[in-house]
């Protein structure tokens, strides 16, 4: 079974510096990585897709399958970006269901 | 567009009473997945639907179901409540089959609270 691990439950940086969010997996086969964003008082959203290879509010994030990680990283961080973070993976052809990490609340300090 | 909407968006039962939680997907999606959120813990899958049938399971007990209707929405029910049912119940509905690569839309969920 396939499993998502989300190291830091609480990571706090201040403004301008650089985050790196951590995500590991574990999956035998070909997953899809997401990364999913949760302002305050909103629904969960989709941040970015490895498959897509773009970059969204400044955040990129690699799929590498060596170290089967897909950290989330942004150079300069912003107040707005203070947000809970979820990692997930699904399946390719194993129809929709993610799984998630346990998410990093993300703290940007003035 | 409104978005996923679930409804009701709070909800207080006692242990072993039995709970319906509604889901409207976005217009013209015709895929629905349920989750469960446990405080201080990720999304877990419940269920998936796909033209009204089941396309995928998680591991939650059979007093755990679920079904679609012909205009997409979904109902999950909770038969037999216990103190760990308490929860967020997050609904997501897609675009196109399970077997495409569309992102999911998540609703505000329903918060379950059972005393």
């Amino acid at each position: 079974a396939q499993r998502v691990t989300q190291p830091e439950k609480l990571l706090s940086v201040f403004k301008g510096a650089p985050v790196e969010l951590k995500c590991n997996y574990s999956y035998s086969g070909s997953p899809e990585l997401f990364w999913y964003v949760q302002y305050s008082r909103q629904r969960l959203q989709l941040l970015l897709r490895h498959i897509s290879r773009e970059s969204i509010k400044g955040f990129t994030a690699d799929l590498n399958k060596g170290e089967t990680s897909f950290h989330l990283k942004k150079p300069f961080a912003q107040e707005e970006d203070s947000a809970m973070y979820y990692c997930a993976l699904r399946v390719w052809g194993g129809g929709n269901k993610l799984t998630f990490g346990t998410g990093t609340q993300l703290k940007v300090e003035l | 567009d409104a978005g996923v909407t679930q409804s009701p968006t709070h909800l207080i039962k006692t242990r072993g009473q039995q709970v319906t939680l509604r889901c409207s997907p976005i217009s013209g999606h015709k895929s629905v997945s349920w989750y469960q959120q446990v405080l201080g813990q990720g999304p877990q899958f419940i269920f998936q639907y796909y033209e009204k049938e089941e396309r995928g399971r998680g591991n939650f007990p059979d007093r755990f179901s679920a079904r679609q209707f012909p205009n997409y929405s979904s109902e999950l029910n909770v038969n037999a409540l216990l103190l760990g049912d308490s929860a967020l119940y997050l609904c997501a509905s897609s675009l196109a089959s399970p077997a495409s690569n569309q992102p999911q839309h998540f609703g505000d969920g329903t918060r379950l609270s059972i005393l």
